[in-house]
């Protein structure tokens, strides 16, 4: 079993939609995660990031943490045509490295 | 602030060249770098974790003595790709933290291709 699942997507929503993208992870012990965008053949650039459990909101942006269920989501309001990306689910369960999920493509169509 | 910067950005030599790629922190230090690579519709594959002053801690399959790691300052890290192959072209980042519950800031990547 992989550390971090995303689901796989492809997503693709409507401009001014709600775009829902969710990750599970396996390690109980983990206290840390994060939600990476990254453009094609662009580095990842951090979005946001939560340590404790429920929701954490940064613009159009809302990250959900369920530590008992073992799962952080993201949720983009307003969805733009700028946020087509790769959205990368991360999460640290020990010393200083993380995990990455696979990755969720969404398109914004306009 | 956490800016990273990575250089050079794109990289095209011949097989059997060495090839050095910089990730500096700018505005803070970095006690710890990371060094990954991430081939094409494929998610990040960390290589190694590189903490100043000392060795490099490389991940499992990942040889130390084809991708060598110098952490000599606490705001530069070093990638050398010795004898680079074809089967070494990747796109290459680095990433950097400010302390240790702090998120990774990461670098622009270095497209590397080897002809």
């Amino acid at each position: 079993q992989k550390e971090v699942e995303q689901n796989s997507g492809p997503l693709s929503v409507p401009e001014g939609a709600i775009a829902s993208l969710n990750c599970t992870y396996s390690d109980r012990g983990s206290q840390s995660f994060f939600w990476y965008r990254q453009y094609s053949g662009k580095s990842p650039e951090l979005i946001m990031f939560i340590y404790s459990n429920g929701d954490k909101e940064d613009g159009r942006f809302t990250a959900q943490l369920n530590k008992a269920s073992q799962y952080v989501s993201l949720l983009i309001r307003d969805s733009q045509p700028s946020d087509s990306a790769t959205y990368l689910c991360a999460m640290r369960p020990n010393d200083y490295k993380l995990s990455f999920g696979a990755g969720t493509t969404v398109t914004v169509r306009a | 602030g956490a800016v990273v910067s990575q250089h050079p950005s794109w990289v095209i030599c011949k097989s059997g060249t060495s090839v050095k790629i910089e990730c500096r922190s700018l505005d803070f230090q970095a006690t710890t770098m990371f060094w990954y690579r991430q081939f094409p519709k494929q998610s990040l594959m960390l290589m190694a974790t590189s903490n100043e002053g000392s060795k490099a801690t490389y991940e499992q399959g990942v040889e130390k003595d084809k991708f060598l790691i110098n952490h000599a300052s606490l705001t530069l890290s070093t990638l050398t790709v010795t004898s680079a192959h074809p089967e070494d072209s990747s796109f290459y980042i680095c990433s950097a933290i400010t302390g240790f519950d702090q998120p990774q800031h990461f670098g622009d990547g270095t497209r590397l291709s080897i002809l």
